[in-house]
């Protein structure tokens, strides 16, 4: 089977900007997860999609969003991007039967 | 929000046991997970432990949950250099996502 996959690995982009970020899932997994990994912040949640709803979100501002495609692929879109989104942004997929998440090799974020 | 700490740093001689320790608040977690992160990869689950277990072996790896306290280790037995990276502390998931500590960096001294 193969594994997570996200799309692109690395991305460069400037304040202001808006960036989308995408992730393919374990085959037959209906459950993305979006996290964002900083130094200073460590590893936090940022959403979780389900069968195409968002059934959770955490503490992260209006300007991220995402959504989820009948396919189970995801995307997370950032708009109006600062600085501090500079980050390595890690999708997740599970079959939700048991919470065991998957990684994905996730998309490393420069804002300049 | 629920909340998970440990340990920033830990240093071991190659051959000794590594005991990385976590304490955590998330007292409906019905499991609870060690995950890997090696030098410039993704996430790797390394193991978990169902919440009414005290403890759990896997190979070289020994979890042990003590419910009451919310505390939470992970002892890898004759450590190797390949072992050197960063462990999350982890509870949570599903709907509501995993929360992570902040990671222990494991030092492999030869």
């Amino acid at each position: 089977k193969a594994g997570v996959t996200q799309t692109p690995r690395y991305l460069i982009k400037t304040r202001g900007q808006q960036v989308t970020l995408s992730c393919s899932p374990i085959s037959g997994h209906r459950s993305v997860s979006w996290y964002q990994q900083t130094p200073g912040q460590g590893l936090q949640f940022l959403f979780e999609y389900f069968s195409e709803t968002q059934r959770n979100k955490g503490n992260f501002p209006g300007r991220f969003s995402g959504r989820q495609f009948s396919n189970s692929r995801s995307e997370m879109n950032v708009s109006t991007l600062e600085l501090g989104d500079s980050a390595l942004y890690l999708c997740a997929s599970s079959s939700d039967d048991f919470n065991e998440q998957f990684f994905g090799p996730g998309t490393r974020l420069t804002v300049l | 929000g629920e909340d998970v700490e440990q340990s920033l740093f830990l240093s071991v001689r190659e051959g000794d046991s590594s005991v990385i320790n976590c304490t955590y608040t998330d007292s409906s977690s019905t499991y609870l997970y060690w995950y890997k992160q090696e030098p410039g990869a993704g996430l790797q689950l390394l193991t978990y432990i169902f919440s009414n277990m005290d403890m759990k072996q896997d190979q070289r790896l020994t979890v042990l949950l003590n419910k009451k306290d919310k505390h939470l280790s992970l002892r890898i037995a004759d450590t190797q250099t390949g072992d050197s990276a960063i462990y999350f502390c982890t509870t949570g998931g599903g709907a509501d996502g995993l929360t992570f500590g902040k990671g222990t960096h494991l030092i492999i001294q030869p």
